[in-house]
Parts: C-alpha cells; sequence; structure tokens
C-alpha cells in the first residue's frame, strides 16, 4: 500500500456543486494530516489542517477517520477559483521530524 | 508574509554539467526541505535541513547534493546533471521541528536537461 494515495482525477464539476476528495494512508501512527493546494504551474500551498476529527474553513471541510485511515476533503458550492490540485499531506516519522509525504494530488476543474 | 525564492524560474542544462540551484527564506525557519515533483509521482524529497551545516538524506538523494552554510540559504547541487533529472525542483521551509508547522515553498525551478 502506497503511503499516501489520492484519486488523480480529474474532477469536472459545476460551479456551486458540492465536490468530496479521499484520501488513505498507511502510517496508522500518524497524528496530523494537511490538505494543501496547487494551482497549475504554482507552488504548493496550506490549505487545512486536520489535528482531531475534522476541520472546517467556510466552504471548506476536512474530515479524519482514523480507523479506516482516510481523510476527506469537502467543497461546498464549488467556484471558478477552486480549480486546482489539492494534495493529501501526511507527516511521517509520527510527526516527529516535520517530514511531510504528499500524495500525487486530486485535480479539480470547475466548470462555468 | 513569509518569502521563499528560488534562484531561476527555468534553466536549461547539458548531461554531464554541475547544477546549482538555490533556495532563501527571509522568516528565520530552522527546517529547509528540497522537492521533486514529476507528474504523476507527485512530490518526493531530496534532501532536508534542520541547522545550518546539518543536512539529511530524503527519499531520493541519489545525485544531488546540499549545502546549508547559513541558515536563510539552501542550496542544492546536482554533480553531473542527467536527462533523468530533468524535473521541477521545490524548495520549503518552515520553523521548529514538529507536525503542526506548515512548509512554505518557493515558486519552483524547471530544469531541462539535455
Amino acid at each position: 500500500r502506497k503511503e499516501v494515495e489520492q484519486d488523480p482525477g480529474p474532477f469536472n464539476v459545476p460551479e456551486g456543486a458540492t465536490v468530496a476528495f479521499n484520501c488513505t494512508y498507511s502510517n496508522s501512527a500518524s497524528q496530523s494530516f494537511f490538505w494543501y493546494r496547487q494551482d497549475c504551474r504554482k507552488e504548493p500551498k496550506l490549505l487545512m489542517s486536520v489535528y482531531s476529527s475534522g476541520n472546517e474553513d467556510g466552504r471548506f471541510t476536512a474530515q479524519l477517520n482514523r480507523a479506516s485511515q482516510y481523510i476527506s476533503l469537502l467543497i461546498r458550492d464549488s467556484k471558478l477559483s477552486d480549480s486546482a490540485t489539492y494534495l493529501c499531506v501526511v507527516p511521517t516519522d509520527g510527526g516527529a521530524t516535520n517530514k511531510l509525504i504528499f500524495g500525487t494530488g486530486t485535480l479539480l476543474a470547475v466548470q462555468p | 508574509d513569509v518569502k521563499v525564492t528560488q534562484s531561476s524560474r527555468y534553466l536549461v542544462k547539458r548531461t554531464g554539467e554541475k547544477v546549482f540551484l538555490e533556495c532563501v527564506q527571509d522568516m528565520d525557519h530552522e527546517n529547509m526541505f528540497w522537492y521533486r515533483q514529476d507528474p504523476g509521482l507527485g512530490l518526493r524529497l531530496i534532501y532536508f535541513s534542520y541547522d545550518v551545516k546539518m543536512k539529511e538524506k530524503g527519499d531520493i538523494p541519489e545525485g544531488y547534493s546540499v549545502s546549508r552554510e547559513k541558515k536563510e540559504r539552501f542550496s542544492l547541487i546536482l554533480e553531473s546533471a542527467s536527462t533523468n533529472q530533468t524535473s521541477m525542483y521545490l524548495c520549503a521551509s518552515s520553523s521548529q521541528r514538529g507536525w503542526q508547522e506548515t512548509q512554505y515553498f518557493g515558486p519552483g525551478t524547471r530544469l531541462l536537461v539535455l
């Protein structure tokens, strides 16, 4: 099993839709998780952190299921500007070293 | 605002050349990282550093070396560039140790080795 696995997409959704991405991880000792956003030909930027069962920030909700070892990102009321690649990120070493494992990303394309 | 800068956005080099990629951060961060990003493979860690003159191998260090002589600067060196090192190279920095610290990325260097 890959350390971090994501559906590569692309997810093509109309404006206003709700879309969810899943990410599975293999290290059961991981305590925290991140979603980064990467626009085309740009660098990744932190979108959300997930430390316990979940986190919500406006239209974005991240949820964690430790028993099944997956995290999800839900985007409500999608905007054109949400079009990007979303990277699921898990610390390795249980988080002791700030060394991160990045998923390959899920591409979201929001259509007008 | 945290700023991470990289010396070049685009580079074209020939096989066998020695290549230097430089990264500078202005937030006094202890940790600095070098990744490469390739389609279908995601970001892979090459080397990282927790402090000046300190370095640790990441997941794919072969063919690369690094230098951290000053806290704000972390250099990636390709001793003898090869075509399979054509990639997007991303530098990142973060403060302290621990999983809570966000990594801030530079804009990336697209390297083409002919």
